[in-house]
């Protein structure tokens, strides 16, 4: 079946520090994949998404890789803010559109200044 | 600003009674939205899709006669947990997308259920 596995947090960073949130999927066929993030109080909001194999998505500094042959989409940025601080889900669509969303648990992340 | 809302954030009731949770698509109209669950520390799970005008459809293991959704406009749909327990506890989400495919999901703020 579709799943999505993503690192347990919490995650705790300095301001200014790397950041990295591993993803991997299972999937039949070629599954669009999806980081969402979630600030406290407000519903989630679309980060990045990348529709092919090896496209790139990236917003706000943050980047994600499709990387089918180790069936990862982790997302990293080079320097967290405070304002970073959120939930972020990995997610896979697996009916080629933006719809049906697979989810997983999410990583909340807090940037301490 | 938030382009899809959700009501009530927060509610609630006694095991048996019925709940209703509304979402709505504040600048668009969507002929589809979507009802999540996520338990504490669990991942989102899909629980049905929307279809306006006609009955919705449900992921497998969810039970249709137990949470059940109307879509009776292209702006607002609505999931009634119906004979509440305290297992339904949880926290309800739902998502519209301006169009079908390639359009990004926006995603309401929550309803956070809790049956007594």
């Amino acid at each position: 079946g579709n799943s999505v596995t993503q690192m347990e947090g919490p995650v705790t960073l300095s301001e200014e520090a790397f950041l990295t949130i591993n993803c991997t999927y299972t999937a039949t066929g070629y599954p669009s994949l999806f980081w969402y993030v979630q600030y406290p109080g407000e519903g989630l909001q679309l980060l990045l998404k990348a529709t092919k194999a090896d496209d790139k998505g990236s917003n706000k500094g943050f980047e994600a890789t499709y990387r089918k042959e180790t069936t990862s989409f982790h997302l990293e940025k080079g320097s967290v803010q405070v304002s970073d601080s959120a939930v972020y889900f990995c997610a896979l669509s697996y009916q080629g559109g933006s719809e049906k969303l697979v989810f997983g648990k999410g990583t909340k992340l807090t940037v301490n200044p | 600003g938030a382009v899809v809302s959700q009501h009530p954030s927060w509610v609630i009731c006694k095991s048996g009674t019925s709940v209703k949770i509304e979402c709505r698509s504040l600048d668009f109209q969507a002929t589809t939205m979507f009802w999540y669950r996520q338990f504490p520390k669990q991942s989102l799970m899909l629980m049905a899709t929307s279809n306006e005008g006609s009955k919705a459809t449900y992921e497998q293991g969810v039970e249709k006669d137990k949470f059940l959704i109307n879509h009776a406009s292209l702006t607002l749909s609505t999931l009634t947990v119906t004979s509440a327990h305290p297992e339904d506890s949880s926290f309800y989400i739902c998502s519209a997308a301006r169009t079908v495919n390639n359009s990004p999901l926006h995603f309401g703020n929550g309803t956070r259920l809790t049956v007594t």
